[in-house]
């Protein structure tokens, strides 16, 4: 089945550790994006890629951090910088220059 | 202020009311989404409309490009039918805060 995939769905880390969330699909899009959602607001973007080894920052990207080596998988690392990590992680992607984006499970991570 | 605004943010409706979320846009955009997230946090795409009036199923969406404005309406609502649903509009892929409903049998 073609989807977007990311993994783990709930992740606990200590103040201070870097932490990388997982986002695979497997649709043959050429853009990905990670969001951050908070109670009570809208998702933010904090990074995206258009194409493989590229990418750009969103409106949140302080404290983050992503690579795009392969088309399928964009991983997001959430870094000791990021002041409040504590969030749920959306991952979308999309086919190049198409507005419509299909997104991931989410991973809620909690700081501790 | 934020540039999608949703109203009203919670919403609780009896089995088989009719519902509407209305979704208001600060800037011009060529297309606008209504998405739906259920309590597991996962996102599915409802509608992307540019123009007029779009129908699927028990829901209907409908946008009105001069006035900056959109609605969602589901008829004959259902528990199932319990969920957020957020506005987006396709100028960087901007989100309103959601709207909560909630379907009591």
């Amino acid at each position: 089945d073609g989807g977007i995939t990311q993994s783990p769905k709930y992740l606990f880390r200590k103040e201070g550790q870097n932490v990388t969330l997982s986002c695979e699909q497997n649709l043959n899009h050429d853009a990905m994006y990670w969001y951050r959602q908070d109670p009570g607001q809208g998702l933010r973007l904090i990074y995206y890629s258009q194409i493989v080894n590229d990418f750009q920052k969103g409106d949140i990207a302080e404290g983050y951090s992503v690579s795009r080596e392969k088309k399928e998988s964009f991983p997001l690392t959430v870094t000791s910088a990021q002041k409040n990590p504590t969030a749920f992680y959306l991952c979308a992607s999309s086919m190049w220059g198409e507005n419509e984006q299909f997104f991931g499970p989410g991973t809620r991570l909690t700081v501790l | 202020k934020n540039e999608v605004e949703q109203s009203p943010q919670n919403l609780t409706a009896q089995e088989g009311e009719f519902i509407t979320i209305n979704c208001s846009y600060s800037v011009g955009i060529s297309a606008l989404h209504w998405l739906q997230q259920h309590p597991g946090g996962g996102i599915v795409s409802l509608f992307m409309l540019s123009s007029g009036k779009k129908k699927h199923g028990r829901l209907i969406a409908t946008i009105n490009i001069q006035e900056k404005h959109s609605s969602l309406h589901i008829t004959a609502s259902h528990p199932r039918d319990s969920a957020v649903y957020i506005c987006a509009i396709n100028n960087d892929m901007r989100f309103g805060a959601g709207t909560r409903l909630t379907v009591k049998p």
